[in-house]
């Protein structure tokens, strides 16, 4: 069994600090690796996807990856309220499109 | 464009019952996915179809199954439900060969 792991908080910050949210994963085989946002009572929507070891930004957004680690990151700059909710890693299994889930970490943005 | 829709919204069911769940991908998508998200557990990997072909299944038990018809939309079935079963079915879709999943918002199952 294909291991996510999450904190599952919650992580609370105060409006405008940043965020960091972390993830580790057992099958060292993984290639792919996505963050996802779920409000509560929603379905996830997707954030960002990391392939490489490093740094990936967008926007106040920012995936980091390290692959020797197993380790991935999310960063949130400048937290915002509306950034409250809880953040799934997903990591791909050995056959391509299976993804396997963290339990999630949920973030509360303190205004 | 629209996204993935689910159907229905919520079910409520007895122990025994069957249940179907509906999912219909983003246009040009011809992956399909489930999972299911019982209260308080992470998302559960259970199908994928792809090209109306099961292509990879979860660690879960026979009574769930599925099947994807022509037009990609699928179709997720769960036999002889029991209290557990109760949680967020999810339906995610993705282009053929493409990793990112967009999801759906879901079905929410009710075994009482």
């Amino acid at each position: 069994q294909k291991e996510v792991e999450q904190n599952s908080g919650p992580l609370s910050v105060p409006e405008g600090a940043i965020a960091s949210l972390n993830c580790t994963y057992s099958d060292r085989g993984s290639q792919s690796f996505f963050w996802y946002r779920q409000y509560s009572g929603k379905s996830p929507e997707l954030i960002m996807s990391i392939y490489s070891n490093g740094d990936k930004e967008d926007g106040r957004f920012t995936a980091q990856l390290n692959k020797a680690s197993q380790y991935v990151s999310l960063l949130i700059r400048d937290s915002q309220p509306s950034d409250s909710a809880t953040y799934l890693c997903a990591v791909n299994g050995e056959i391509g499109n299976q993804f396997y889930f963290g339990t999630g970490t949920s973030l509360t943005v303190i205004p | 464009e629209a996204g993935v829709t689910q159907s229905p919204t919520h079910l409520i069911k007895t122990r025994g019952q069957q249940a179907t769940l509906r999912c219909s991908p983003i246009s040009g998508h011809t992956s399909v996915y489930w999972y299911q998200q019982a209260l308080g557990l992470g998302l559960q990997f259970l199908l994928w179809y792809d090209e109306g072909e099961e292509r990879n299944r979860g660690n879960f038990p026979p009574r769930f199954s599925g099947r994807q018809f022509p037009n990609y939309s699928s179709e997720l079935n769960v036999n002889a439900l029991e209290l557990e079963d109760s949680a967020l079915y999810l339906c995610a879709s993705s282009l053929r060969g493409a990793e990112t999943q967009y999801f759906g918002p879901g079905t929410r199952l009710l075994v009482l």
